[in-house]
């Protein structure tokens, strides 16, 4: 069974400073992706970026980028220059195959409060 | 295009009744999801769909029976609402072989039982 898991349930980060969110976990398919999803207050689920298992680079996008260490199993996602929207809760979430549904798998969550 | 909508956006039920929420989707994507959050955790998938007539159990499928008798729809149905079905229910689509992978999501449904 696929399982993610992240430890830190709530951050402070200043403003304009970078914030690492830990993302780990578990899986025996060779074959998977790595999501991270933002939920603001309003509730919605906001995709932000991805990493699937066979890539070679770490993905970006924007202000986000993943550090995926692969061996380590981990997926952290680090947030740059840090906004006061930025402020709300990530999810870690892993994709199994195709053949196995697509389905995902999410962590607990992080809750970010971006401070002035 | 909408997107993935869901119907109702909020209910409160009584401990012993019925409903039945909604997921449309107009992106013509194969597989189709429900999701619960409770609060302060992440989604667990009650069930899925990957195709139109066929449905499969998720992580927390009890209480719950969903259908899929057409491609852009997939119920969810509650036949006896407890409280720990108090929870805000998310819907997904996907179609396997784009880019991601990626689930789009519906806005949430949020269901209180009393």
């Amino acid at each position: 069974a696929q399982k993610i898991t992240q430890t830190q349930p709530g951050m402070f980060v200043q403003e304009k400073e970078a914030v690492t969110l830990d993302c780990t976990y578990d899986t025996s398919d060779p074959s998977y992706g790595l999501f991270w999803y933002k939920q603001p207050s309003s509730g919605e689920m906001i995709f932000l970026i991805y990493q699937g298992s066979y890539d070679q680079q770490n993905a970006t996008e924007g202000r986000y980028s993943l550090n995926f260490q692969k061996a380590r199993k981990s997926a952290n996602l680090v947030i740059s220059a840090s906004q006061l929207g930025d402020s709300a809760m990530y999810f870690c979430a892993m994709r199994e195959s195709v053949a196995a549904g697509n389905k995902l798998t999410f962590g607990g969550g992080t809750r970010v409060l971006v401070k002035p | 295009n909408a997107g993935v909508t869901q119907t109702p956006k909020f209910r409160v039920l009584k401990t012993g009744q019925s409903m039945t929420l909604l997921c449309a989707q107009d992106m013509n994507h194969e597989y189709m999801y429900w999701y619960r959050q409770d609060p302060g955790m992440g989604l667990r998938l009650i069930h899925y769909s990957v195709g139109e007539g066929t449905t499969a159990k998720g992580e927390v499928p009890d209480g719950y029976n969903v259908s899929r008798l057409k491609k852009q729809n997939f119920l969810l149905g509650l036949e006896s609402a407890a409280p720990s079905q108090t929870s805000v229910y998310f819907c997904a689509s996907s179609i396997p072989g784009n880019t991601y992978n990626e689930q789009f999501f519906g806005p949430g449904t949020r269901l209180t039982v009393l």
